[in-house]
Order: structure tokens, then sequence, then C-alpha cells
């Protein structure tokens, strides 16, 4: 497509329930990350993918936080028994690739998921 | 670590004012530097980049420098209008040592320009 897509915009839970929120990156990037927004703060980073590979997944909060992109596109970020402290919104970015010359992120417009 | 400093909101300007939203950094190898902007119910768009040092980057009337003896990228342009109204990040991306280029970002610098 012609630019990140993410799914769904908005997701209401209720604590202790399993959410997936699905990003769908441009088309031939091999870079993909997940960001997450709290409300009045800069995004932070969460884990990266390189094509089907988690490279780095130190941003992740605890072990509740699960990411794959199986096929080396599209992306799902799973968090399993949320909690209020989950809410924020989630971000996805892709870029060409790793090398610095190709590094510009392109962003979703984001999931707000909202827990209750 | 890496951390990315930037000028507490929010900015209330007038129509054609001077707009300057200032950021600096901290970053342990030679980071490029972003300028992401969120208009309202849209996703971070990149304004801006420089990835050396005295580089300037451009767009849109917006510019910033690459500062590294004062560790600064601070936005400026010139005359803002009213559709400049947005939240302002600055951000960093260190690929040294094997790193992924993740993005550090400030907190965001919400601007309202008026009429």
């Amino acid at each position: 497509g012609a630019g990140v897509s993410q799914s769904p915009r908005y997701k209401v839970a209720k604590r202790g329930q399993d959410v997936a929120l699905r990003c769908d990156p441009i088309s031939g990037h091999v870079s993909l990350f997940w960001y997450q927004q709290a409300l009045g703060q800069g995004p932070e980073f969460l884990t990266y993918f390189q094509n089907e590979a988690q490279l780095d997944k130190s941003g992740l909060p605890s072990d509740r936080f699960f990411a794959e992109r199986p096929e080396g596109s599209v992306s799902t970020l799973k968090i399993q028994r949320t909690q209020q402290e989950d809410s924020a919104v989630y971000l996805c970015a892709s870029s060409l690739g790793p090398r610095i010359a190709k590094n510009i992120q392109y962003f979703g417009a984001g999931t707000r998921l909202s827990v209750l | 670590g890496n951390s990315v400093t930037q000028m507490e909101g929010p900015v209330t300007l007038s129509e054609e004012a001077f707009l300057t939203i200032n950021c600096t950094y901290t970053a342990t190898g030679y980071p490029s530097l972003f300028w992401y902007v969120q208009y309202p119910g849209e996703g971070l768009q990149l304004l801006l980049k420089a990835t050396k040092a005295d580089d300037k980057g451009s767009n849109k009337g917006f510019e910033a420098t690459y500062r590294k003896e004062t560790t600064s990228f601070h936005l400026e342009k010139g005359s803002v209008q009213v559709s400049d109204s947005a939240v302002y990040f600055c951000a960093l991306s260190d690929g040294s040592g094997g790193s992924n280029y993740k993005l550090t970002f400030g907190k965001g610098t919400l601007l309202t320009v008026n009429p």
C-alpha cells in the first residue's frame, strides 16, 4: 500500500483480556518497529524486526507483550492479560533497511488501546 | 544511554510569528537527528533530518542545524501559519555498535498558531 497501515484504529479491552494489533508496512520495507506512546509523551521503542527476524525486543515492558512478523511483512503485536497501564497508542513504523541512508521511518496512524 | 530533551509546551503564537523549539540530546554514538510532526488525528510524519555535524535539514520553511558542539538541533521557522499547528517531536537515531537505528524521542511540543 501507499503507507503503513494499522488496525484497528481504536481498541477497548477489559482488564485481563488479550489483544492483537496489526501492522501492514510499506511494501518492500525490510525494517519494522513498534513504539508505545503514552498520553502526552513521546513514542518509546518496543521492538524491532529485520525481515522476519526479531533482532531487538529490549523495549517490551513485560513478558505479556509479544510481537511477530512470520513472513517478513505484516506484523502483530499481542498483549496478554491487559492491564490499565497498557493503555496507550501503539505505533508501527517501517523503513527500507537498517543502513543509515535508508533509515527514514514511516509511521502508521497508530492503534489507541484503552484498557478498562 | 540516549536521550532527547525538548522545550516544554504548549507554545502559542500568532500567524507570521517566528518559531523556535529547542532540542538537545545525549547519545553514546554519533546520531542522526530528526524532527517529526504529528497533526491532529494523524500519524507521525518526518519533517526534516540531519545526519552529520553542521548539516542543516529543511522542509516546508522549517530548518534545524545539527550542532555537535552544543548537542542541539533546534527547530526554527521564520513565519508560522495556522496550518503549522501540531505536536513536534525531536528524535535521534544511533546506529553505533550495530544497533538497529531505533528512534529515541523527546516528549513533544504542542504548537498552536492563532490567526
